[in-house]
Formats: C-alpha cells, sequence, structure tokens
C-alpha cells in the first residue's frame, strides 16, 4: 500500500508560469516532508523540505506548502523555467529511531515549455 | 567532492549470474543507503548503514541479496543468483547524519538481467 501518492505522472507548463506539484500522504506518523529533483541518468537531488510544525517553506522560486489536516503536501514553482524540466519526488519520514527512512512517491514529470 | 560514486552504471548479465554493484559514499558522511527504483514500486530503500553497521535491512527483497560495509568508504550490494525481476535502477545514497541531513544519491547503476 503506497504510504506517499503522487496523483500526476506528468504535468506541462509554459515558461514563466507557476508549476504545481501535489503529493499526498496515508501515513499520520510521517512528520518531515522533503521534495527530490531527478534528471535523466543522474540521483534524485534534495531541493526543499518542512517539517511538520510548519505550514510553509520557501527557498528561492521554490516553496512547499504542508496541509497536516489533509495530509497533503504541495510544491510550487514560480516563475518556471525549461532547466526545471525533471522528475520530482516527493517523500516523508517519521520522528525517533525511523527518522532515517524515507518514504518516497513514485515521482511526477515536471516539462517546462519555452 | 566528487559526490556519491556508483560502478557500474550498467550492468547486463544472464539470469543466474552472480551481480555485485558498488558505492563509495562522500568522505565523512557516517551513513549509507541502497535503494531500488522499480516502474512498479517506486523508490524503496533496501538497506541502511550507520557508521558501516547495518541498521535496518528489513528492505531487503530476499536472500539472494546481501550488502556489506566494510568501511566507510566502500560498500557492495551481491545478488546471487540473478533473476529477471531484479531489473531495476539500484541508487547509493549517503548522509551525514541519518535522518537530520539530507541524503545525497549516486548516479545509480541500472541493472538488466536476462
Amino acid at each position: 500500500d503506497q504510504q506517499v501518492k503522487q496523483n500526476s505522472p506528468s504535468l506541462s507548463v509554459q515558461e514563466g508560469r507557476i508549476s504545481i506539484l501535489n503529493c499526498d500522504y496515508t501515513n499520520s506518523m510521517f512528520d518531515y516532508f522533503l521534495w527530490y529533483k531527478k534528471y535523466p541518468a543522474e540521483g534524485p537531488t534534495f531541493l526543499i523540505s518542512i517539517s511538520s510544525i510548519k505550514d510553509k517553506n520557501e527557498d528561492g522560486r521554490f516553496t512547499v506548502f504542508l496541509n497536516k489536516s489533509a495530509k497533503h503536501l504541495s510544491l510550487h514553482i514560480v516563475p518556471s523555467q525549461p532547466g526545471d524540466s525533471a522528475v520530482y519526488f516527493c517523500a516523508a519520514s517519521g520522528s525517533g529511531g525511523s527518522n532515517y527512512k524515507l518514504t518516497f512517491g513514485k515521482g511526477t514529470l515536471l516539462t517546462v515549455n519555452p | 567532492d566528487a559526490g556519491v560514486i556508483q560502478s557500474p552504471r550498467h550492468e547486463v548479465t544472464e539470469m543466474g549470474q552472480e551481480v555485485t554493484l558498488r558505492c563509495k559514499p562522500i568522505s565523512g558522511h557516517n551513513s549509507l543507503f541502497w535503494y531500488r527504483q522499480t516502474m512498479m514500486r517506486g523508490l524503496e530503500l533496501l538497506i541502511y548503514f550507520n557508521n558501516n553497521v547495518p541498521i535496518d535491512d528489513s528492505g531487503m527483497p530476499e536472500d539472494r541479496f546481501s550488502a556489506k560495509m566494510p568501511n566507510a568508504s566502500f560498500s557492495t550490494l551481491k545478488i546471487q543468483p540473478s533473476e529477471p525481476r531484479d531489473s531495476a535502477v539500484y541508487f547509493c545514497a549517503s548522509s551525514f547524519r541519518a535522518g537530520f541531513d539530507e541524503q545525497y544519491f549516486g548516479p545509480g547503476t541500472r541493472l538488466t538481467v536476462t
């Protein structure tokens, strides 16, 4: 059973517009959430994270929003650039002794068109 | 730093053969992770080492899989005997402090078992 779900396998956006990638989770023990970005033939690279004590975290063009009651998080990229075209993975971890364990969604392929 | 190094980048082997995947983590990182990515299951944690000691191998699919970390700068993932369903991309990742610091991923090894 998937505990982290990214229901959109792909998303296409025009350059300069906002990209919104969504992620849902089912495990209420998750308290730390991350987004990773992956280019073809490379490993995932860390993009941004958020703790469950916050509802928003911003880093430049990237903002992650967390809605704990809905068990939903989203990544906003504004403005989108062609170089942002990649697969984006949402990941979650719990607290305590298992905080090392990341559970990943299956990813969303973002294409930013010039 | 060169980042996490994995070898080989591609491996094609026949069913029943032994396969060994190699990983060199980032110098100074105390935690090492092996992941497997498939279309069906996405990115899954196979095993986690802390200070060269296996802490969690609950993700290792079966006894045909084994992993070792003889020292802080080297780890192997072995599959013996290999089967076609083992075909996947295998990633190694390392972090300074598991659960507190981001994980840095290697480029992966694409394994094809025919």
